[in-house]
């Protein structure tokens, strides 16, 4: 199977700042990779697919890049709403498999 | 708009059996594959089981294989889950999960809001 590894596991940041989160795949998965914003108790939400197309409703602060092995997803300007947790998630192979989630505080 | 709507969850002793459903409305049900998602407490996403639009492919995570079936009545707009052998360790969050339109595999861009599953003796 195809393992996900996010990195950070965590992060802390404030209202404005740019940050970045990086994913990286076990083997090459082209572009096949989707990013989820998930808040406590909530189920998670669609951000961004194929590693660079934002869903529809999604602010575009949200940017996602990358191919190959290694994703990033950028918030260009962090607002309050944004402090969550984030799931990277392949798939290009019938095994769907998550990144183990990064959580963004707030510092 | 897209609905999902988990139920079935609850409690049950390890060794012992459970059903999920997802009823599911806002879309031709009968032209999606579907599948299960779960979270432990505190834990990250964890894909289970995926079933293909007619019923007809499943493909199943290797830490449930051969205890779980997906399944689905496409006359009823309703996914199941059929867990057997449960084990501590199946104790999560389940979610239903719609993936976008075009050939298999794509990501889910809508979710129930779970059904919480608890193995304890």
């Amino acid at each position: 199977d195809i393992q996900m590894t996010q990195s950070p596991s965590t992060l802390s940041a404030s209202v404005g700042d740019r940050v970045t989160i990086t994913c990286r795949a076990s083997q090459s998965i082209s572009s096949w990779l989707a990013w989820y914003q998930q808040k406590p108790g909530k189920a998670p939400k669609f951000l961004i697919y194929k590693a660079s197309s934002l869903e529809s409703g999604v602010p575009s602060r949200f940017s996602g890049s990358g191919s190959g092995t290694e994703f990033t997803l950028t918030i260009s300007s962090l607002q309050p709403d944004d402090f969550a947790t984030y799931y990277c998630q392949q798939y290009n192979t019938y095994s769907w498999t998550f990144g183990q989630g990064t959580k963004v505080e707030i510092k | 708009q897209v609905q999902l709507v988990e139920s079935g969850g609850g409690v049950v002793q390890p060794g012992g059996s459970l059903r999920l459903s997802c009823a599911a409305s806002g879309f031709t049900f009968s032209s999606y594959g579907m599948h299960w998602v779960r979270q432990a407490p505190g834990k990250g996403l964890e894909w289970v089981a995926y079933i293909r639009y007619d019923g007809n492919n499943e493909h199943y995570a290797d830490s449930v294989k051969g205890r779980f079936t997906i399944s689905r009545d496409n006359s009823k707009n309703t996914l199941y889950l059929q867990m057997n052998s449960l084990r501590d360790e199946d104790t999560a969050v389940y979610y239903c999960g719609k993936p976008i339109g075009g050939d298999p595999p794509q990501p889910f861009d809508s979710w129930g809001q779970g059904s919480l599953v608890t193995v304890s003796s």
